[in-house]
């Protein structure tokens, strides 16, 4: 399967707190994306990341790329109970995207 | 920023029946995606459709269980035939509609299958 990893697949927080959530990821890539998916309905692009960038900000998002380890990591920073979801990174392959494993968060007011 | 609904939101199949969700988009598009996303599971790509096209499947996805239509730029169907309870999934389409593969999803549609 060319399906990324995600690590951890769940992550309980107080809020304030940071999450981290790494991605690992099989193929070459021209870009890699994070998605967000609140209870089981669609899910919401988040940012982008290109394969020449190493590092992207998005409000409290800030998402890393080391295409040197195929591997990506998203850090939500001062977290929310809004934030509670799942995260998924999905890569591109031709014209498809792929999805990571996912990574289920919850947020503790 | 552009819209994809998509119909039923959810239902309760009986077994060896066969449900045609619908998925529509409030601007053209060349290609739309089918995802299946299983009970606390990532999404799988069902297949691409193409406007004017057969539908590419992915390995393990054939068209005479998960038949697609692609009438035109805007529409698309999946129907999922002849159910059993193991087709009990979230079904999401999906389109890149503000470029550079970007997706936009639909709000996807429940299928519970007894």
């Amino acid at each position: 399967s060319q399906q990324g990893e995600e690590d951890p697949q769940a992550l309980s927080i107080q809020e304030g707190e940071n999450a981290t959530m790494n991605c690992s990821y099989k193929t070459s890539i021209n870009n890699l994306q994070w998605y967000r998916q609140n209870s089981g309905r669609g899910l919401v692009h988040l940012i982008l990341i290109r394969s020449n960038e190493r590092e992207k900000h998005s409000g409290r998002l800030r998402v890393t790329l080391d295409t040197s380890k195929k591997s990506s990591s998203l850090l939500i920073t001062a977290s929310r109970a809004a934030d509670t979801a799942s995260y998924f990174c999905a890569t591109l392959n031709t014209d498809k995207l792929i999805f990571g494993t996912g990574t289920r968060l919850q947020v503790f007011p | 920023s552009a819209v994809i609904s998509q119909k039923p939101s959810r239902d309760i199949c009986q077994r060896g029946t066969s449900l045609t969700i619908q998925c529509q988009v409030d601007s053209q598009v060349t290609m739309m995606f089918w995802y299946r996303q299983q009970p606390g599971q990532s999404l799988t790509l069902i297949a691409t459709a193409n406007q004017g096209s057969e539908a590419t499947y992915e390995s393990g996805f054939v068209i005479d269980k998960f038949p697609i239509s692609r009438p035109n730029l805007t529409f698309s169907t999946l129907t999922v035939s002849n159910m059993s309870p193991e087709d009990s999934s979230i079904y999401l389409c999906s389109a890149s509609i503000s470029g550079a593969n970007v997706l936009t999803f639909g709000a996807g549609s429940r299928l519970t299958v007894l």
